[in-house]
Protein backbone atom coordinates (compact mmCIF):
# COMPACT_ATOMS: atom_id res chain seq x y z
CA UNK A 1 0.00 0.00 0.00
CA UNK A 2 1.24 3.45 -0.87
CA UNK A 3 2.52 5.90 1.54
CA UNK A 4 1.10 9.31 2.36
CA UNK A 5 2.85 11.49 -0.26
CA UNK A 6 3.21 14.95 -0.47
CA UNK A 7 4.02 17.75 -3.27
CA UNK A 8 6.05 19.68 -4.12
CA UNK A 9 8.84 18.11 -2.00
CA UNK A 10 10.91 21.45 -1.93
CA UNK A 11 9.71 25.11 -2.20
CA UNK A 12 11.62 28.60 -2.28
CA UNK A 13 9.10 31.55 -1.95
CA UNK A 14 9.49 35.39 -1.58
CA UNK A 15 7.82 36.89 0.98
CA UNK A 16 4.61 38.32 0.53
CA UNK A 17 3.68 35.52 -1.70
CA UNK A 18 1.52 32.67 -1.31
CA UNK A 19 1.82 28.67 -1.29
CA UNK A 20 0.23 25.73 -1.63
CA UNK A 21 0.87 22.19 -0.42
CA UNK A 22 -0.81 19.34 -1.55
CA UNK A 23 -1.12 16.31 0.43
CA UNK A 24 -2.28 12.36 -0.58
CA UNK A 25 -3.04 10.48 2.39
CA UNK A 26 -3.00 6.22 2.21
CA UNK A 27 -6.46 4.95 0.48
CA UNK A 28 -8.47 4.44 2.71
CA UNK A 29 -7.78 6.74 5.34
CA UNK A 30 -10.07 10.19 6.01
CA UNK A 31 -8.38 11.84 8.65
CA UNK A 32 -5.50 14.41 7.41
CA UNK A 33 -3.50 16.47 9.66
CA UNK A 34 -0.88 18.88 8.72
CA UNK A 35 2.23 20.25 10.99
CA UNK A 36 4.42 22.63 10.89
CA UNK A 37 8.65 22.08 11.71
CA UNK A 38 11.21 23.97 12.80
CA UNK A 39 14.11 23.94 14.49
CA UNK A 40 13.00 26.19 17.71
CA UNK A 41 9.57 25.27 17.79
CA UNK A 42 9.47 21.84 16.88
CA UNK A 43 6.51 19.71 15.36
CA UNK A 44 3.23 22.18 15.75
CA UNK A 45 -0.23 21.10 15.24
CA UNK A 46 -2.00 23.20 12.28
CA UNK A 47 -5.36 21.13 11.67
CA UNK A 48 -6.83 18.44 10.66
CA UNK A 49 -9.84 17.73 8.08
CA UNK A 50 -12.05 14.37 8.11
CA UNK A 51 -14.59 13.90 5.89
CA UNK A 52 -13.61 17.15 4.07
CA UNK A 53 -14.40 19.03 7.49
CA UNK A 54 -12.15 21.12 9.77
CA UNK A 55 -12.25 19.56 12.85
CA UNK A 56 -9.37 20.18 14.89
CA UNK A 57 -7.48 23.58 14.70
CA UNK A 58 -4.14 24.80 16.36
CA UNK A 59 -2.81 27.93 17.18
CA UNK A 60 -1.52 29.72 14.10
CA UNK A 61 -2.69 32.94 11.84
CA UNK A 62 -5.55 33.13 9.66
CA UNK A 63 -2.93 33.11 6.80
CA UNK A 64 -2.91 29.26 7.07
CA UNK A 65 -5.65 27.75 5.58
CA UNK A 66 -6.30 24.66 4.12
CA UNK A 67 -8.83 22.21 2.80
CA UNK A 68 -9.81 18.45 2.24
CA UNK A 69 -11.34 17.03 -1.02
CA UNK A 70 -13.94 14.21 -1.85
CA UNK A 71 -10.85 11.71 -2.30
CA UNK A 72 -9.64 12.93 1.11
CA UNK A 73 -6.67 14.32 -0.60
CA UNK A 74 -5.46 17.79 0.87
CA UNK A 75 -4.03 21.13 0.61
CA UNK A 76 -2.89 23.95 2.86
CA UNK A 77 -2.43 27.28 1.54
CA UNK A 78 0.24 29.95 3.09
CA UNK A 79 -0.72 33.60 2.37
CA UNK A 80 1.20 36.85 2.73
CA UNK A 81 4.37 34.50 3.63
CA UNK A 82 6.77 35.84 5.77
CA UNK A 83 10.35 34.70 6.90
CA UNK A 84 9.26 32.82 10.10
CA UNK A 85 7.32 30.65 7.73
CA UNK A 86 10.01 28.79 6.41
CA UNK A 87 9.76 24.89 7.71
CA UNK A 88 9.07 21.51 7.43
CA UNK A 89 5.62 21.23 6.75
CA UNK A 90 4.41 17.57 7.26
CA UNK A 91 1.10 15.75 6.40
CA UNK A 92 -0.02 12.71 8.39
CA UNK A 93 -2.66 10.69 7.37
CA UNK A 94 -5.04 8.00 9.92
CA UNK A 95 -7.60 5.52 9.32
CA UNK A 96 -9.01 7.12 12.63
CA UNK A 97 -11.68 3.82 13.08
CA UNK A 98 -12.41 1.67 15.68
CA UNK A 99 -8.86 1.74 17.90
CA UNK A 100 -6.69 2.14 15.20
CA UNK A 101 -5.48 5.76 15.89
CA UNK A 102 -2.49 6.09 14.07
CA UNK A 103 -1.07 8.76 12.19
CA UNK A 104 1.05 8.16 9.28
CA UNK A 105 3.68 10.82 8.41
CA UNK A 106 4.42 12.03 4.52
CA UNK A 107 8.21 13.24 3.82
CA UNK A 108 7.25 16.67 4.19
CA UNK A 109 7.48 19.60 1.60
CA UNK A 110 10.63 21.96 2.58
CA UNK A 111 9.58 25.75 2.45
CA UNK A 112 12.05 28.21 2.39
CA UNK A 113 10.98 32.29 2.36
CA UNK A 114 13.40 34.46 1.27
CA UNK B 1 -1.70 25.35 27.55
CA UNK B 2 -0.60 21.49 27.24
CA UNK B 3 2.35 20.79 26.22
CA UNK B 4 4.70 17.66 26.12
CA UNK B 5 8.68 17.54 26.55
CA UNK B 6 11.25 15.94 27.25
CA UNK B 7 14.04 15.47 29.64
CA UNK B 8 17.21 14.97 27.84
CA UNK B 9 18.03 16.46 24.44
CA UNK B 10 20.68 14.02 23.52
CA UNK B 11 21.36 10.40 24.52
CA UNK B 12 24.82 8.75 23.20
CA UNK B 13 25.14 4.97 23.33
CA UNK B 14 27.25 1.73 22.59
CA UNK B 15 25.81 -0.82 20.12
CA UNK B 16 23.76 -3.26 21.72
CA UNK B 17 23.30 -0.91 24.80
CA UNK B 18 19.79 -0.80 26.28
CA UNK B 19 18.64 3.17 25.18
CA UNK B 20 15.77 4.50 27.58
CA UNK B 21 14.44 8.03 26.19
CA UNK B 22 12.26 9.53 28.59
CA UNK B 23 9.09 12.35 28.11
CA UNK B 24 7.13 14.09 30.49
CA UNK B 25 3.85 15.55 29.42
CA UNK B 26 1.03 17.79 31.21
CA UNK B 27 -2.72 16.95 30.05
CA UNK B 28 -3.89 14.92 32.69
CA UNK B 29 -6.64 13.97 29.91
CA UNK B 30 -4.67 12.46 27.33
CA UNK B 31 -5.58 8.96 26.37
CA UNK B 32 -3.09 8.09 23.66
CA UNK B 33 0.75 8.46 23.43
CA UNK B 34 2.95 7.74 20.40
CA UNK B 35 6.48 7.38 20.09
CA UNK B 36 7.96 8.42 16.29
CA UNK B 37 11.57 8.25 14.95
CA UNK B 38 12.15 10.66 12.65
CA UNK B 39 15.67 10.30 10.10
CA UNK B 40 17.28 12.73 8.85
CA UNK B 41 15.25 14.35 5.13
CA UNK B 42 12.38 12.10 6.36
CA UNK B 43 8.91 12.37 8.02
CA UNK B 44 8.27 10.96 11.42
CA UNK B 45 8.06 7.08 11.58
CA UNK B 46 5.53 5.61 13.58
CA UNK B 47 7.43 3.13 16.38
CA UNK B 48 4.86 2.30 18.69
CA UNK B 49 1.62 3.74 21.09
CA UNK B 50 0.06 2.86 24.19
CA UNK B 51 -3.68 3.91 25.54
CA UNK B 52 -3.89 5.47 28.87
CA UNK B 53 -5.58 2.66 30.11
CA UNK B 54 -2.42 0.43 30.07
CA UNK B 55 0.82 0.85 31.73
CA UNK B 56 3.70 -0.98 29.65
CA UNK B 57 3.37 -2.39 25.79
CA UNK B 58 5.72 -4.12 24.12
CA UNK B 59 7.20 -4.18 20.29
CA UNK B 60 9.88 -5.80 18.19
CA UNK B 61 12.89 -4.49 20.29
CA UNK B 62 11.06 -1.26 21.94
CA UNK B 63 8.50 -1.12 25.21
CA UNK B 64 6.85 1.77 25.98
CA UNK B 65 5.56 2.76 29.59
CA UNK B 66 3.61 4.98 31.06
CA UNK B 67 3.10 6.28 34.37
CA UNK B 68 0.03 8.19 34.82
CA UNK B 69 0.73 9.30 38.04
CA UNK B 70 3.49 11.38 37.20
CA UNK B 71 2.81 12.07 33.42
CA UNK B 72 5.30 9.85 32.57
CA UNK B 73 6.27 8.26 29.51
CA UNK B 74 9.58 6.18 28.25
CA UNK B 75 10.50 4.42 25.52
CA UNK B 76 12.82 1.56 25.66
CA UNK B 77 15.27 -0.20 22.76
CA UNK B 78 16.60 -2.94 23.39
CA UNK B 79 20.34 -3.91 21.68
CA UNK B 80 20.22 -0.62 20.40
CA UNK B 81 21.94 -0.66 17.02
CA UNK B 82 23.68 1.92 15.12
CA UNK B 83 20.39 2.05 12.29
CA UNK B 84 18.28 3.74 15.44
CA UNK B 85 20.43 6.33 15.20
CA UNK B 86 17.33 9.86 15.06
CA UNK B 87 15.41 11.67 16.43
CA UNK B 88 12.51 10.41 19.00
CA UNK B 89 9.74 12.33 19.38
CA UNK B 90 6.55 11.43 21.99
CA UNK B 91 3.32 12.80 21.16
CA UNK B 92 0.33 12.83 23.57
CA UNK B 93 -3.41 12.71 22.26
CA UNK B 94 -6.25 14.05 24.16
CA UNK B 95 -8.66 11.44 22.59
CA UNK B 96 -12.49 11.71 21.49
CA UNK B 97 -12.39 14.12 18.40
CA UNK B 98 -8.96 14.93 18.79
CA UNK B 99 -7.43 11.71 17.68
CA UNK B 100 -6.32 13.99 14.33
CA UNK B 101 -4.33 16.48 16.68
CA UNK B 102 -0.80 15.29 18.32
CA UNK B 103 0.34 17.43 21.04
CA UNK B 104 4.35 16.56 20.26
CA UNK B 105 8.03 16.70 22.26
CA UNK B 106 10.99 18.38 21.62
CA UNK B 107 12.63 15.17 20.31
CA UNK B 108 15.81 13.36 22.11
CA UNK B 109 18.82 12.51 19.43
CA UNK B 110 19.98 9.29 20.04
CA UNK B 111 23.31 8.57 18.55
CA UNK B 112 24.38 5.00 18.45
CA UNK B 113 28.22 4.49 18.37
CA UNK B 114 29.60 0.77 16.88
Amino acid sequence: KAGVTQTPRYLIKTRGQQVTLSCSPISGHRSVSWYQQTPGQGLQFLFEYFSETQRNKGNFPGRFSGRQFSNSRSEMNVSTLELGDSALYLCASSLLGGTNYEQYFGPGTRLTVT
Amino acid sequence: GESVGLHLPTLSVQEGDNSIINCAYSNSASDYFIWYKQESGKGPQFIIDIRSNMDKRQGQRVTVLLNKTVKHLSLQIAATQPGDSAVYFCAENAGGTSYGKLTFGQGTILTVHP
